[in-house]
């Protein structure tokens, strides 16, 4: 089945700097890469999302990259801020044309951004 | 409305009770998914449901059962829970438009369940 590694597991920035988030697949029919952020005590929340066909995404401070060849996936955001602070998943996806997309999680990041 | 929503926020129950989570979505959304969180780890799926009928159920033990009575609406029927099933329970929900193999999940606040 899918297995979705992620590093690092925690990461700390200065505010104004950068953070970089790593994650690998394993199974090349995923084709739907979402990265959620989830603030303590609260839902997931999508930030942005990647599709297969797509190498790279940008909205606003925050871009995703996709290597299809390697499997990696990376989430990027510039000038952090402290409200970044929060635990990032990444997932990769195989969908089924017009089925559900299964979703299997990476480990997550634990990101502080310290003012 | 623009959210999934869940009752109730907290749960405390003992092994022997048994109670149920509710979770609901007025999107359209054809999809509904139930996953659970363990603390500092990721969502871990349990079922999904694709036009009100079970489509994927991830070797959950039977004390976990589904239900989806209508296209709105995901129950999760709890019984003879152990402590170790106390977690972070999570519904989350996605449109099924044809040719669009992969669709944003949203997903609600949780149920926080403690098994005693």
């Amino acid at each position: 089945g899918e297995n979705v590694e992620q590093h690092p597991s925690t990461l700390s920035v200065q505010e104004g700097d950068s953070a970089v988030i790593k994650c690998t697949y394993s199974d090349s029919a995923s084709n739907y890469f979402p990265w959620y952020k989830q603030e303590l005590g609260k839902r997931p929340q999508l930030i942005i999302d990647i599709r297969s066909n797509v190498g790279e995404k940008k909205d606003q401070r925050i871009a995703v990259t996709l290597n299809k060849t390697a499997k990696h996936f990376s989430l990027h955001i510039t000038e952090t801020q402290p409200e970044d602070s929060a635990v990032y998943f990444c997932a990769a996806s195989i969908g089924y044309g017009g089925a559900t997309n299964k979703l299997i999680f990476g480990t997550g990041t634990l990101l502080a951004v310290q003012p | 409305d623009t959210e999934v929503t869940q009752t109730p926020k907290h749960l405390v129950m003992g092994m022997t009770n048994k109670k149920s989570l509710k979770c609901e979505q007025h999107m359209g959304h054809r999809a509904m998914y139930w996953y659970k969180q363990k603390a500092k780890k990721p969502p871990e799926l349990m079922f999904v449901y694709s036009y009100e009928k079970l489509s994927i159920n991830e070797s959950v033990p039977s004390r976990f059962s589904p239900e989806c009575p209508n296209s709105s609406l995901l129950n999760l029927h709890l019984h003879a829970l152990q402590p170790e099933d106390s977690a972070l329970y999570l519904c989350a929900s996605s449109h099924l438009p044809s040719g669009m193999p992969y669709n944003e999940q949203f997903f609600g606040p949780g149920t926080r369940l403690t098994v005693l």
